[in-house]
């Protein structure tokens, strides 16, 4: 597609029960990441792929977070186990890396994630 | 390690007045740095970047920003504000690959 599709827009769950969030990247686009936005706060990383190389998963804030990458193109954030802290604006975004230096970001408009 | 401080969490601007927004940065290494705006309820869209080439960066919709290594500063100016600017603002630094977000400006235009 044109630019960075993320699915769903909005979900509410209850405490306790898993989630996915899928993140469709720019065709052609190397590196993808994964942020979280919550209420007046900035953005707080998550995770970041880059082709073939192992993830940096540095920004995750719990095992109950995971993320993977198929076939360098479709990322799916789960989250188990939520808790109402969990509840954001999960957004991705996806950049086409040359040279070891980071490119424009292209974002989705983020899925947001209600813990009840 | 990398930081990035936006040194106002909100500023109000009167429609057609100068608009400044602060931030400053730390990093080990020569930064890459951006200016990323976000409307309601929308993504975050690319306004500028500054990636060691001119100091002064044009970007969309008359904003610019000035890199100025001694003050380890890149705040975001654009001479007569207009409704549509008003919207959150975040400062991003970045080193090789990863990049730290501000905790942004929220801009708010008065008719």
């Amino acid at each position: 597609g044109a630019g960075v599709s993320q699915s769903p827009s909005n979900k509410v769950t209850e405490k306790g029960k898993d989630v996915e969030l899928r993140c469709d990247p720019i065709s052609g686009h190397t590196a993808l990441y994964w942020y979280r936005q919550s209420l007046g706060q900035g953005l707080e990383f998550l995770i970041y792929f880059q082709g073939n190389s192992a993830p940096d998963k540095s920004g995750l804030p719990s095992d109950r977070f995971s993320a993977e990458r198929t076939g360098g193109s479709v990322s799916t954030l789960t989250i188990q186990r939520t808790q109402q802290e969990d509840s954001a604006v999960y957004l991705c975004a996806s950049s086409f890396t040359s040279g070891g230096t980071a490119g424009e970001l292209f974002f989705g408009e983020g899925s947001r994630l209600t813990v009840l | 390690a990398q930081s990035v401080t936006q040194l106002d969490s909100h500023v109000s601007v009167s429609e057609g007045t100068p608009v400044l927004l602060r931030c400053n940065y730390s990093s080990s290494y020569s930064p890459s740095l951006f200016w990323y705006v976000q409307h309601p309820n929308k993504g975050l869209q690319l306004l500028l970047k500054y990636t060691s080439a001119a100091t002064l960066v044009k970007g969309i919709n008359g904003f610019e920003a000035e890199f100025k290594k001694s003050e380890t500063s890149f705040h975001l100016t654009k001479p007569s504000a207009h409704m549509s600017d008003a919207a959150e603002y975040f400062c991003v630094v970045s080193d090789r690959q990863k990049l730290t977000f501000g905790t942004g400006t929220r801009l708010t235009i008065i008719p």
